[in-house]
């Protein structure tokens, strides 16, 4: 089966500070992860992808990922928040479940980032 | 890449009415999905539209309620039928290119409201 978690609801750092948004996920096969960002009233943007090649994934806005298979895990990481930062954030899993393409959003975090 | 356009954007429909949703995407894509974003939530697959074919639903979602057509390589419609309230939602339309290691392209969403 396929699974994603996201392990936090909400996190909340300061201007400047380092940001992790963790994520876990369960699949029978290869997987595919990807990171996507949504501000408020707007569509989703894919910040970073892993697809087999690299486990340190760089992705837009500074933001990077580390694909870890012995823990399942492809937290997303940047080194300092900046105010735009402040969005949801989705861990996305894909993988060939049954034979056909089956893609599970994590239920997001929700970033805030203070002054 | 893909750029998704939706139509209409925000509607708000009286309840037992239906609502096409319209996706246009400026390239052939190879596949596209429907999804639904209910407040403060994460994003469920509804569907995957197969061109010239029914559509696959997930769990949970049937063709009387959501049919959906994909006439050709670049556009869908999602009717939402018999609507009630808790149907208010977001519904978005995604496209890949390529296979399951390709990123997927969501479009900007329909914001339903229904009274």
């Amino acid at each position: 089966a396929q699974s994603v978690t996201q392990l936090d609801s909400h996190v909340s750092v300061s201007e400047g500070t380092p940001v992790l948004l963790r994520c876990n996920y369960s699949s029978s096969y290869s997987p595919s992860l990807f990171w996507y960002v949504q501000h408020p009233n707007k569509g989703l943007q894919l910040l970073l992808k892993y697809t087999s090649a690299a486990t340190l994934v760089k992705g837009i806005n500074g933001f990077e990922a580390e694909f870890k298979k012995s823990e399942t895990s492809f937290h997303l990481t940047k080194p300092s928040a900046h105010m735009s930062d402040a969005a949801e954030y989705f861990c996305v899993v894909s993988d060939l479940a049954g034979g056909y393409q089956k893609v599970t959003f994590g239920t997001g975090t929700k970033l805030q980032v203070i002054p | 890449s893909a750029v998704i356009s939706q139509k209409p954007s925000r509607d708000i429909c009286q309840r037992g009415t239906s609502l096409t949703i319209q996706c246009q995407v400026d390239s052939q894509v190879t596949m596209m999905f429907w999804y639904r974003q209910q407040p403060g939530q994460s994003l469920t697959l509804i569907a995957t539209a197969n061109q010239g074919s029914e559509a696959t639903y997930e769990s949970g979602f049937v063709i009387d309620k959501f049919p959906i057509s994909r006439p050709n390589l670049t556009f869908s419609t999602l009717t939402v039928s018999n609507m009630s309230p808790e149907d208010s939602s977001i519904y978005l339309c995604s496209a890949k290119v390529g296979q399951m290691n390709t990123e997927a392209f969501f479009g900007q969403g329909t914001r339903l409201t229904v009274v």
